[in-house]
Formats: C-alpha cells, sequence, structure tokens
C-alpha cells in the first residue's frame, strides 16, 4: 500500500526564519515519484518538485530546497529565509507503480508573520 | 495560456440532489483527474480519463461518475448527495507521457451539501 505521512499539522514562524517541512512516505514500488504542492487560500494546488525514484540528488531552487533520503524514506522540503508570502497548506504526494494517481499526505499549515 | 479552469467555484446542494461539476484542461493536456478534498484533508484521487475514457479509479462509489469530451474537457456528477461530499473537488491536467506526468491543478470547486 502507498502512504505520505505529513506529522506536522502546523507551524508558525517569524519571517526570515528558515523551516524544514517533513515527508515520510510508504511504497513496495521500486519505481515511483515524490511530488510537493503548495496550495494558498485560493484553493489551487501550486506544483514545486517532482522526484523520480533513481534521483537523490538535492534540489536547490532560490529560497527552496529538497532533501530526499530513500533509507530513512523521507522528502523533506526546506524553505529559507521565509516570507510571508510563503504561508499557506504544503501537501507531499507519491505516485506509483503503474499508475499517475497522487497520494497526497494531510498536508502542514505554515504560518510565516511579519 | 489558460491553465486548468472549473467550473462553477461554489455551489450549494441539498441532500438526495444530484451535481455536475465542469473542467477544462490546460492547453495541449489530454488527461484530466478528479480529487476531492475534505476540510483539513489532503486531495483523495477519484478517477481519471483519457481519450474519453475512464483510466483509473480510486475508492469511490458508484454515485461518483465523471465523463471526457473529445475536446479533453471534462465533467464530475455525484447523484444522491450525502452531506459528507461536502468538499473541495479539484481537477488536474496532465499529458499522458508514461510515468512523468506532470498535474497542474485548477481552484476547484466548494461544494456544500446541506
Amino acid at each position: 500500500a502507498q502512504k505520505v505521512t505529513q506529522a506536522q499539522t502546523e507551524i508558525s514562524v517569524v519571517e526570515k526564519e528558515d523551516v524544514t517541512l517533513d515527508c515520510v512516505y510508504e511504497t513496495r514500488d521500486t519505481t515511483y515519484y515524490l511530488f510537493w504542492y503548495k496550495q494558498p487560500p485560493s484553493g489551487e494546488l501550486v506544483f514545486l518538485i517532482r522526484r523520480n525514484s533513481f534521483d537523490e540528488q538535492n534540489e536547490i531552487s532560490g529560497r527552496y530546497s529538497w532533501n530526499f533520503q530513500k533509507s530513512t524514506s523521507s522528502f523533506n522540503f526546506t524553505i529559507t529565509a521565509s516570507q510571508v508570502v510563503d504561508s499557506a497548506v504544503y501537501f507531499c504526494a507519491l505516485s506509483g507503480g503503474n499508475t499517475d494517481k497522487l497520494i497526497f499526505g494531510t498536508g502542514t499549515r505554515l504560518q510565516v508573520f511579519p | 495560456d489558460a491553465g486548468v479552469t472549473q467550473s462553477p467555484t461554489h455551489l450549494i446542494k441539498t441532500r438526495g440532489q444530484q451535481v455536475t461539476l465542469r473542467c477544462s484542461p490546460k492547453s495541449g493536456h489530454d488527461t484530466v483527474s478528479w480529487y476531492q478534498q475534505a476540510l483539513g484533508q489532503g486531495p483523495q484521487f477519484i478517477f481519471q480519463y483519457y481519450e474519453e475514457e475512464e483510466r483509473q479509479r480510486g475508492n469511490f462509489p458508484d454515485r461518483f461518475s465523471g465523463h471526457q469530451f473529445p475536446n479533453y474537457s471534462s465533467e464530475l456528477n455525484v447523484n444522491a448527495l450525502l452531506l459528507g461530499d461536502s468538499a473541495l473537488y479539484l481537477c488536474a491536467s496532465s499529458l499522458v507521457k508514461g510515468l512523468t506526468s506532470e498535474a497542474f491543478f485548477g481552484q476547484g470547486t466548494r461544494l456544500t451539501v446541506v
């Protein structure tokens, strides 16, 4: 069975702090993809990143960085120097096997205060 | 380039009624997936349409049905509405290309069943 766990329900930080959102996944598939999406109050899910199971290189995009570790089945997301505009719900998701449907975690609500 | 558009944005229905939600995919995309997001939860996969046929289905009852038109737009129909069907319904479009499809989401339709 496939499962994504985001243990942090809500995180509050002050602007310019660094924050890490945790994601742990379970799958029996050898080929799978991991995703992060941002959901602002408007409701639309905004794609942030996709990683495949064969690529464990960490990735950095501006203030965002991702740490993929197969040994611990984790795909954590770090925002450096957080900004108020980063306030949103962030979802980690998994797809794998013979399907591209997304299995989402329950999300982490990030509040960045000025 | 228009992204994924959904209509209506909000809807209030009475228990037992039927509802139809609509989705136009991002230009160039041929696959549409529907997700249900209950309050405080991550999106749950309902089904996916490709070439006007249901390609995959999640764990949802037959009251949930869909359709895809030749122009790739899609409808989600829910019959015999229950209070528990109240949720944000998200449409995602993608281009079928193996397992690397990146899904783009619309802003959703918020359905309230009273």
